[in-house]
């Protein structure tokens, strides 16, 4: 099973039209990241989230981390095609004041179809 | 400054042949990563590398092998590969900001891989 679960799965939007894709997790999350990856490409970061009701925006994205720390959404606003991509969370499960461990993990991925 | 490179990006191998992909960072980062994504299942851990000298396996280590003579070089080799392992490998660097309690990933452009 996953640690970190995302949905939905796929998602397919006409241009110009709000859409959120969720990032939950089993275990509290002491660093949220987001990633665009656009087919073919690497990864792209997008913000990272580290407090609890935490909320980041650039351009038309913007990502929230709840207060209990295990969930997150990234919401864009009127998508357009160039946010077609698949988003990926990945998150840090190493509480603060602690070293090391590989304890980095991310989600499925939700692939991202914005129609003109 | 390069950061993470990855070689090579796109290859096709026969199944049984050996190849090993290279991996080289320049932020003096200890940890470094092996990670292969497939449709749906997003990003999965090969192996990684607390440092020059120690390799540990991930969550799917089987049919890779690493090593970590330098700090800069993690490559990872296929010794006979087998179509299960088409897919798009990432190698990642790290480093653990003990004041932010965040982890700072780092990671390569990609490599397409066919089995054939």
């Amino acid at each position: 099973s996953q640690e970190l679960e995302q949905s939905p799965q796929s998602l397919i939007v006409q241009e110009g039209k709000n859409l959120t894709i969720n990032c939950t997790s089993s275990k509290t999350l002491y660093g949220l990241y987001w990633y665009k990856q656009k087919y073919g490409e690497g990864l792209i970061f997008l913000m990272m989230l580290q407090k609890g009701g935490e909320e980041k925006s650039h351009e038309k994205i913007t990502a929230k981390l709840d207060e209990k720390k295990q969930q997150s959404s990234l919401h864009i606003t009127a998508s357009q095609p160039s946010h077609a991509g698949i988003y990926l969370c990945g998150a840090d499960h190493i509480p603060p004041g602690d070293n090391y461990g590989q304890n980095f993990v991310f989600g499925p991925g939700t692939r991202l179809s914005v129609l003109p | 400054n390069a950061g993470v490179t990855q070689t090579p990006k796109f290859q096709v191998l026969k199944t049984g042949q050996s190849m090993t992909l290279q991996c080289a960072q320049d932020m003096n980062h200890e940890y470094m990563s092996w990670y292969r994504q497939d449709p749906g299942m997003g990003l999965r851990l090969i192996h990684y590398s607390v440092g020059a000298g120690i390799t540990d396996q991930g969550e799917v280590p089987n049919g890779y092998n690493v090593s970590r003579s330098t700090t800069e070089d993690f490559p990872l080799r296929l010794l006979s590969a087998a179509p299960s392992q088409t897919s798009v490998y990432f190698c990642a660097s790290s480093y653990r900001n003990l004041t932010l309690s965040t982890t700072d990933i780092y990671f390569g452009e990609g490599s397409w891989l066919t089995v054939v």
